[in-house]
């Protein structure tokens, strides 16, 4: 979806370095996700936000972290206590208008390996 | 918590051919059942998406039934095509707090030979 953007497309950690993946959207949705993806398995979440400066722990949030300080914004930093950070990171967001299902749209992805 | 498997992992069809993708969740509260199709370093795209106060529903060469008493649902693709060949996800969700929670299936990588 146009309206998802995720920056970089590729990202390569070093040793005890802390990274930071980029997610914007200009349509005005109020919540957003953070996906875990590893071959041959299914996303996992990581982290989500419902509304502005609040989120909350997905599945697997041992070292992220992340913050919501715009609704436009919703960046995700794998921290070093993250030891295994490579995998494709997706992130999604959705509307909480028109009622609680409605589907999630993805941006195209990080793709994040260590050095 | 909720568990979605789905099956196949793989499945190799002839175009024009039928493709199904069968898919069980273990919470019957989940009332929410959206499908993606994620072609290779891509982002995943919704392509059909049920709710769970239905039993079928069709877009053109996809449909996706929905069975709650047995807790699955399916996908069918009709007269496939080459451009087709992808990974589907199915996810079940419910909501809790106002919160949607996705949980997705391990995946079903298609392929469609001419």
């Amino acid at each position: 979806d146009g309206g998802i953007t995720q920056s970089p497309k590729y990202l390569f950690r070093k040793e005890g370095q802390n990274v930071t993946l980029s997610c914007e959207q200009n349509l005005n949705h109020d919540a957003m996700y953070w996906y875990r993806q590893d071959p041959g398995q299914g996303l996992r979440l990581i982290y989500y936000s419902q509304i502005v400066n609040d989120f909350q722990k997905g599945d697997i949030a041992e070292g992220y972290s992340v913050s919501r300080e715009k609704k436009e914004s919703f960046p995700l930093t794998v921290t070093s206590a993250q030891k295994n950070p490579t995998a494709f990171y997706l992130c999604a967001s959705r509307t909480r208008d028109r009622g609680p299902n409605q589907p999630q749209h993805f941006g195209d992805g990080t793709r994040l390996s260590i050095l | 918590g909720e568990n979605v498997e789905q099956h196949p992992s793989t499945l190799s069809v002839q175009e024009g051919d039928s493709a199904v993708i069968k898919c069980t969740y273990s919470d019957s509260a989940s009332n929410y059942f959206p499908w993606y199709k994620q072609e290779l370093g891509k982002r995943p795209q919704l392509i059909i998406d049920i709710r769970s106060n239905v039993g079928e529903k069709k877009d053109q060469r996809i449909a996706v039934t929905l069975n709650k008493t047995a807790k699955h649902f399916s996908l069918h693709i009709t007269e496939t095509q080459p451009e087709d060949s992808a990974v589907y996800f199915c996810a079940a969700s419910r909501v809790i707090t106002g919160f949607q929670k996705l949980v997705f299936g391990t995946g079903t990588r298609l392929l469609v030979s001419p």
